[in-house]
């Protein structure tokens, strides 16, 4: 199967600090969601992001389809930001599953 | 509604009891999938229904496990024989179809005591 690994696995930041989280992928995708899992165990929706560049407000993220890797970028990290950060992936060839990447634990201090 | 809506919350049941976990999903959306997440770990997919039909439950861990869709709007998780190693929090996501973003619930955290 694919596999979907992400770095750091752990991170650890000050307020204001910025941050680039990466995610490589194995396989041909065709759907990609970046995804942020609160204290309280809520995934909350950051980007769905197959390819290209998208922004919003403090954050943005990259995916290079073609390389199969993406980027999310945290800028002026504020301490409600930390939590775990995961990508998922929907192989080209199997277009019914998110498979869940390693995920990088954040945690920023004020 | 709004949002994916899971209940109960919280569940405790003793090892061997069968347990049924309840996901409503966002209005509209056609494709409903179940994940399991362990503590530590990123959710597992479970199962995936596109309709009122089950189009993968390839992710299943066996027999014990099942889940329905019967009108293509709820679904229900259900466990028979509950085992301590059930202990999870089950989450629920929705999608307005296949391949397209898919929005999670709070998830239902299962304890087998």
């Amino acid at each position: 199967g694919i596999q979907v690994e992400q770095s750091p696995p752990d991170l650890i930041l000050q307020e204001g600090a910025n941050s680039t989280l990466r995610c490589n992928f194995s396989d041909s995708v065709n759907n990609l969601q970046w995804f942020h899992q609160n204290p309280w165990g809520q995934l909350i929706n950051l980007f769905y992001i197959p390819s290209g560049t998208k922004q919003n407000g403090r954050l943005s993220a990259t995916t290079v389809a073609t390389e199969r890797y993406s980027l999310l970028y945290i800028s002026s990290s504020q301490t409600t930001d930390s939590g775990v950060y995961f990508c998922a992936v929907e192989r080209v060839v199997d277009t019914d599953k998110l498979i869940f990447g390693t995920g990088t634990r954040l945690q920023v201090f004020p | 509604g709004a949002g994916v809506s899971q209940t109960p919350s919280n569940k405790v049941t003793e090892k061997g009891k069968y347990v049924e976990l309840r996901c409503d999903p966002i209005s509209g959306h056609t494709a409903l999938y179940w994940y399991r997440q362990s503590l530590g770990q990123g959710p597992e997919f479970l199962i995936y229904f596109q309709g009122t039909g089950a189009a993968d439950d390839s992710g299943l861990p066996n027999d014990r496990f099942f889940a329905v869709r019967p009108e293509g709007s709820v679904s229900t998780l259900k466990i028979q024989r509950t085992e301590r190693g059930d202990s999870a929090v089950y989450l629920c996501a929705s999608s307005w179809n296949w391949n397209t973003e898919a929005f999670f619930g709070q998830g239902t955290r299962l304890t087998v005591v």
